[in-house]
């Protein structure tokens, strides 16, 4: 399998903020790399895909770069809907394992 | 607009077989792949596995000897059954469409709102 990991676990941050998330996957997954928010007693909701495309309706401040096992997710503004949990995950070959997820709190 | 909804008992007994529904509303089956995730209580995301709408499955090998999925193209419906459950298989279980074709990368979207399944005798 190949194994996703997130960093920070958490992290705390003022609104205005910018933040930034590092994945990381222990084999190379090309762009195969999706991100996910989750807020509290909430499915998770698909934010970027494909390592750097926007998902339709997802806010402009989010963003996604990187390629082989190396990716980050970036709001470039942090808004109060955006504390939550973000989980990457990875699409290149089954089974479509996720990061351990970063909590995302107000500072 | 398509919409998952995740439907099963709550609460299962240890050694018995969990078995949850998916049904899908607003839009085919067919030429999607249909996932099944689910999340410990404070935890993260675990993967289960996936069927095609053809019929082709993917099993997660942690839990590949005890996972069934299959489909009822018929009702729209997704299912998902898991023997001999622990304790360690509480959670909330979620469906998720995947996608297919030339320009995937296997992303999940949508996602149904979860069923929290509880195993405790």
């Amino acid at each position: 399998d190949i194994q996703m990991t997130q960093s920070p676990s958490s992290l705390s941050a003022s609104v205005g903020d910018r933040v930034t998330i590092t994945c990381r996957a222990s084999q190379t997954i090309s762009s195969y790399l999706n991100w996910y928010q989750q807020r509290p007693g909430k499915a998770p909701k698909l934010l970027i895909y494909a390592a750097s495309s926007l998902h339709s309706g997802v806010p402009s401040r989010f963003s996604g770069s990187g390629s082989g096992t190396d990716f980050t997710l970036t709001i470039s503004s942090l808004q109060p809907e955006d504390f939550a949990t973000y989980y990457c995950q990875q699409g290149y070959s089954p089974p479509r394992t996720f990061g351990q997820g970063t909590k995302v709190e107000i500072k | 607009q398509v919409q998952l909804q995740e439907s099963g008992p709550g609460l299962v007994k240890p050694s018995e077989t969990l078995s949850l529904t998916c049904t899908v509303s607003g839009g085919s089956i067919s030429n999607y792949y249909w996932n099944w995730i689910r999340q410990p209580p404070g935890q993260g995301l675990e993967y289960i596995g996936y069927i095609y709408y053809r019929g082709n499955t993917n099993y997660n090998p942690s839990l590949k000897s005890r996972v069934t999925i299959s489909l009822d193209t018929s009702k729209n419906e997704v299912s998902l059954k898991l023997t001999s459950v622990t304790a360690a298989d509480t959670a909330v279980y979620y469906c998720a469409r995947g996608c297919s074709g030339g320009s995937c990368y296997n992303w999940f979207d949508p996602w149904g709102q979860g069923t929290l399944i509880t195993v405790s005798s």
